[in-house]
């Protein structure tokens, strides 16, 4: 079976650091390009970061351009997130997703479960 | 960045009926527009990709129309299941999601 299992987040301080894992299991880790999204309480899904097979290409949101860095060990099947000079608006669901290639379409299947993070004084 | 605007933002439907949801992209796109179905406490789970495709396991009920900037997504004969937050992505250049519609028991 194809999983996705996020963990390390939990509550932080303003200005404080967090490092996400996601553990994946059930396909060959190596060949598959990797995501971060968040959700935000009462708000919408939200792109955060990608990072490419061999970590060649990464990208990120403009929002998290400089705080936020994406990263993976395929040798671990695992892919990161470090998130640096936390803000309350940081808090949300973290969530990490694979993405699917076809002719035409890219799109993220499947997801984790999701991970809390919190970040308050 | 491309901006992904969906609507309505909410809307009320009964079980059987027939559901409309829209999509339109700042920019053209082409068929990079994927449809998740999102529920609380539970991974969001794709729907259509590539515009049109139906993921599999999908029931058919779920269909996806549309290339460039508008795309729609409609759900056939509304199931209690249904009921969800639903979110269009654009994949065409990174990645963005429209604001999401939830869908509510009338």
């Amino acid at each position: 079976e194809v999983q996705l299992v996020e963990s390390g987040g939990g509550l932080v301080q303003p200005g404080g650091s967090l490092r996400l894992s996601c553990a994946a299991s059930g396909f060959s880790f190596t060949s598959y390009e990797m995501n971060w999204v968040r959700q935000a309480p009462g708000k919408g899904l939200e792109w955060v970061s990608y990072i490419s097979s061999t970590t060649n290409t990464i990208y990120y949101a403009d929002s998290m351009k400089g705080r936020f860095t994406i990263s993976r060990d395929n040798a671990k099947n695992s892919l990161y997130l470090q998130m640096n000079s936390l803000r309350a608006e940081d808090t949300a669901i973290y969530y990490c997703a694979r993405l699917r290639l076809t002719r035409g379409g890219r799109w993220f299947d499947p997801w984790g479960q999701g991970t809390l993070v919190i970040v308050s004084s | 960045d491309i901006q992904m605007t969906q609507s309505p933002s909410s809307l009320s439907a009964s079980v059987g009926d027939n559901v409309t949801i829209t999509c339109r992209a700042s920019q053209s796109i082409s068929t990079y527009l994927n449809w998740y179905q999102y529920k609380a406490g539970k991974a969001p789970k794709v729907l259509i990709y590539a515009a049109s495709s139906l993921q599999s396991g999908v029931p058919s009920r779920f269909s996806g129309s549309g290339s460039g900037t508008d795309f729609t997504l409609t759900i056939s004969s509304l199931q209690p299941e249904d009921f969800a937050t639903y979110y269009c992505q654009q994949s065409f250049r990174t990645f963005s999601f429209g604001g999401g519609t939830k869908v509510e028991i009338k």
